[in-house]
C-alpha cells in the first residue's frame, strides 16, 4: 500500500521568499513521484515527476523537487515566490508507472503568498 | 488540442437520487481515470477505464460505475447518492503506451442535499 503525507495543511510566504512545500511517502515498491498545483475551479495540472534517473527534478514555473530516499522525502522548493503561486499543491505517488496512473495524493497545501 | 472536457460544470442532487457525469478525453487518449475530491482533501482514485474496459479501480463501492465509449469519452455514474458524495469529481486521460502524464479536465462540483 502507497500513502503520502503533506506537512502543513496552510504554508504562507513573502512575495520573493523561499518557498517549501514537505511531502513524504510510504510505498512497497520503488515509487514515481509527482507535484501537482490547482488553482481556484479548476484541475491539477502537473509540475514536475521524479521516475528514475536524477534526484533533483525541475519542473515548470520555476519548481523543483529532490527525491531522497533514506528520508522518504519528496520536497517542492522554488527559490523566490511570485504571487501566481498561490493555489493548492499535491504530491503524488504510483507504482503504476511514470506516466502517473491511480495516483495516491497527500491532503494537499494551501500556499498563500503575502506583498 | 482539446484538452478534457467535463459537463456539468456543477450539480445538485439530493440522497437517494442517481447521477451521471461526463467526460471527453483528449483527442488521442485512449486511458480515462476518475477520480473524487472531496472538500480539503486530496483526489481518491475511482477507476480507469482502457479500450472500455475497468482497468484497476479503487476502494470505492459498486453503486460507483463508469462506462468508456468506443470514442474514447467516458461516464461516471453514481446510485443512490449519500451526502458524502459531495465533492468534486475530476477526469483524466492519457494514451496508454506513451510515457506522458495524464491531463486532468477542471471537475464536476457534485452537491448533495
Amino acid at each position: 500500500a502507497q500513502s503520502v503525507t503533506q506537512l502543513g495543511s496552510h504554508v504562507s510566504v513573502s512575495e520573493g521568499a523561499l518557498v517549501l512545500l514537505r511531502c513524504n511517502y510510504s510505498s512497497s515498491v520503488p515509487p514515481y513521484l509527482f507535484w501537482y498545483v490547482q488553482y481556484p475551479n479548476q484541475g491539477l495540472q502537473l509540475l514536475l515527476k521524479y521516475t528514475t534517473g536524477a534526484t533533483l527534478v525541475k519542473g515548470i514555473n520555476g519548481f523543483e523537487a529532490e527525491f531522497k530516499k533514506s528520508e522518504t522525502s519528496f520536497h517542492l522548493t522554488k527559490p523566490s515566490a511570485h504571487m501566481s503561486d498561490a493555489a493548492e499543491y499535491f504530491c503524488a505517488v504510483s507504482d503504476q508507472g511514470s506516466s502517473g496512473d491511480k495516483l495516491t495524493f497527500g491532503t494537499g497545501t494551501r500556499l498563500a503568498v503575502r506583498p | 488540442e482539446t484538452g478534457v472536457t467535463q459537463s456539468p460544470t456543477h450539480l445538485i442532487k439530493t440522497r437517494g437520487q442517481q447521477v451521471t457525469l461526463r467526460c471527453s478525453s483528449q483527442s488521442g487518449h485512449n486511458t480515462v481515470s476518475w477520480y473524487q475530491q472531496a472538500l480539503g482533501q486530496g483526489p481518491q482514485f475511482i477507476f480507469q477505464y482502457y479500450r472500455e474496459e475497468e482497468n484497476g479501480r479503487g476502494n470505492f463501492p459498486p453503486r460507483f460505475s463508469g462506462l468508456q465509449f468506443p470514442n474514447y469519452s467516458s461516464e461516471l455514474n453514481v446510485n443512490a447518492l449519500e451526502l458524502d458524495d459531495s465533492a468534486l469529481y475530476l477526469c483524466a486521460s492519457r494514451q496508454q503506451g506513451s510515457n506522458q502524464p495524464q491531463h486532468f479536465g477542471d471537475g464536476t462540483r457534485l452537491s448533495i442535499l
